[in-house]
């Protein structure tokens, strides 16, 4: 089955703790994506990669890593998380340059 | 910086009643799509429009894109219930990569 698969899907951590959310496709996709959706703000874009060793930055990247090694994975890293960073994360891949994008179910972060 | 937004960001319909609603944007666009999300889920494709399309359907949806006032519009006919999301727009702008307003949230009570 094609899918975007996200882990961990609820984490609660504490300040500081460095940590990290897997994302991985099945799909061969070249372009994969970091969301962030919050109360009001809807979703934004944080990181994207177009393909593999080739990343850039979103609207809101800082405090944010993330490495392509491999096509299928995508990994978000937060070095020294903080309370504003609670969010809920999406990843998404897609084919290609303006095509439909496929989403992880998100993961749920509360940093405390 | 978020390219489209979507109006209203709420509408509360009853059911077999029609909704519409609205994405207006800022840069020019190779397509746009709309995507629906169920409550705290991923977000799900609904239909994609070329920037050289004026409409389009899928079944009981249907999406105008009119480039010259940069905005669409969702039409969705004789809602139902579990037609009960939110819903948003996204715009490709110069990353290739979708870029979502902040959706509308839908209501369709039975």
């Amino acid at each position: 089955e094609a899918q975007v698969t996200q882990n961990p899907r609820y984490l609660i951590t504490v300040t500081g703790k460095k940590l990290t959310v897997t994302c991985s496709q099945n799909m061969n996709h070249e372009y994969m994506s970091w969301y962030r959706q919050d109360p009001g703000l809807g979703l934004r874009q944080i990181y994207y990669s177009m393909n593999v060793e080739v990343t850039d930055k979103g609207d809101v990247p800082e405090g944010y890593k993330v490495s392509r090694k491999e096509k299928r994975n995508f990994p978000l890293i937060l070095e020294s998380p903080s309370p504003n960073q609670t969010s809920l994360y999406f990843c998404a891949s897609s084919l290609g340059g303006s095509t439909e994008a496929f989403f992880g179910q998100g993961t749920r972060l509360t940093v405390v | 910086s978020q390219q489209g937004e979507e109006d209203p960001q709420a509408l509360s319909i009853q059911e077999g009643e029609n909704a519409t609603m609205n994405c207006s944007y800022k840069t020019s666009i190779n397509n746009l799509q709309w995507y629906r999300q169920n409550s705290g889920r991923g977000l799900v494709h609904l239909i994609l429009i070329r920037s050289n399309e004026r409409e389009k359907h899928s079944g009981r949806l249907r999406v105008t894109l009119d480039t010259s006032k940069k905005s669409s519009s969702l039409l969705i006919t004789a809602s139902r219930a579990a037609d009960t999301a939110s819903y948003f727009c996204a715009t490709d702008g110069g990353s290739y990569i979708p870029t979502f307003g902040r959706g509308t949230s839908l209501i369709v009570h039975p």
